[in-house]
């Protein structure tokens, strides 16, 4: 079955880098997209970009272009979302989620999420 | 970028009534791009609805979704306990973005 498991919780100093990861398995890694998501203390979703396994090409939102890098190991079917230049703003539970075989397409399985503590 | 307005913010209502979720988008959104997600305290959200209409897998069917353009529902029939949560839309075009969310809670 499909399943998608995030590494643990972190705590982070302002202005330090937060790497998380996103192990997938019981399909094809390289063949589906997987989106990162991140929900604030009672916040709504907020889509932060997405990477092609296939190739490792990303695509990054605006509002993260420059802070967010997208990455894959295949060895592995583990997919890397690492955030720098961290404020007290980006504590929030951050999440992975396998899209579709291309970019524009429903998020149909999540993972636990991970929570991402920015404090001094 | 897309913005999705959800309304209402919460909705009281008892088991057995019918719920009635709004989105509206700030332009046109392809119904093949448009979904719906559950989501309980403490859990990862869930797919409910895809290309705004189509049940995802093991929904059942006293969900329905419709809409097309820049206004879509979701509705559920006859709420069961179970469906007590908190409902997202989202489009997911080239740049995915999600609603603020409406809280069906039990009045």
């Amino acid at each position: 079955q499909v399943q998608v498991e995030q590494s643990g919780a972190e705590v982070k100093k302002p202005g330090a880098s937060v790497k998380v990861s996103c192990k997938a398995s019981g399909y094809t890694f390289s063949t589906y997209f997987i989106h990162w998501v991140r929900q604030a203390p009672g916040q709504g979703l907020e889509w932060m970009g997405a990477i092609n396994p296939g190739d490792g090409g990303a695509t990054y939102a605006q509002k993260f272009q420059g802070r967010v890098t997208m990455t894959r190991d295949t060895s592995t079917s583990t997919v890397y979302m690492e955030l720098s230049s961290l404020r007290s703003e980006d504590t929030a539970v951050y999440s992975c989620a396998r899209g579709g075989q291309v970019r524009e397409y429903y998020f149909d399985y999540w993972g636990q999420g991970t929570l991402v503590t920015v404090s001094s | 970028e897309i913005v999705l307005t959800q309304s209402p913010g919460t909705l009281s209502l008892s088991p057995g009534e019918r719920a009635t979720l709004s989105c509206r988008a700030s332009q046109y959104v392809y119904s093949s791009y448009f979904g719906w997600y559950q989501q309980k305290l403490g859990q990862a959200p869930r797919l409910l609805m895809y290309s705004a209409s189509t049940r995802a897998t093991g929904i059942p069917d006293r969900f329905s979704g419709s809409g097309s353009g820049t206004d879509f529902t979701l509705t559920i029939s006859r709420l069961e306990p179970e469906d007590f949560a908190v409902y997202f839309c989202q489009q997911y075009g080239s740049s995915p973005s999600f609603g603020q969310g409406t809280k069906v809670e039990i009045k």
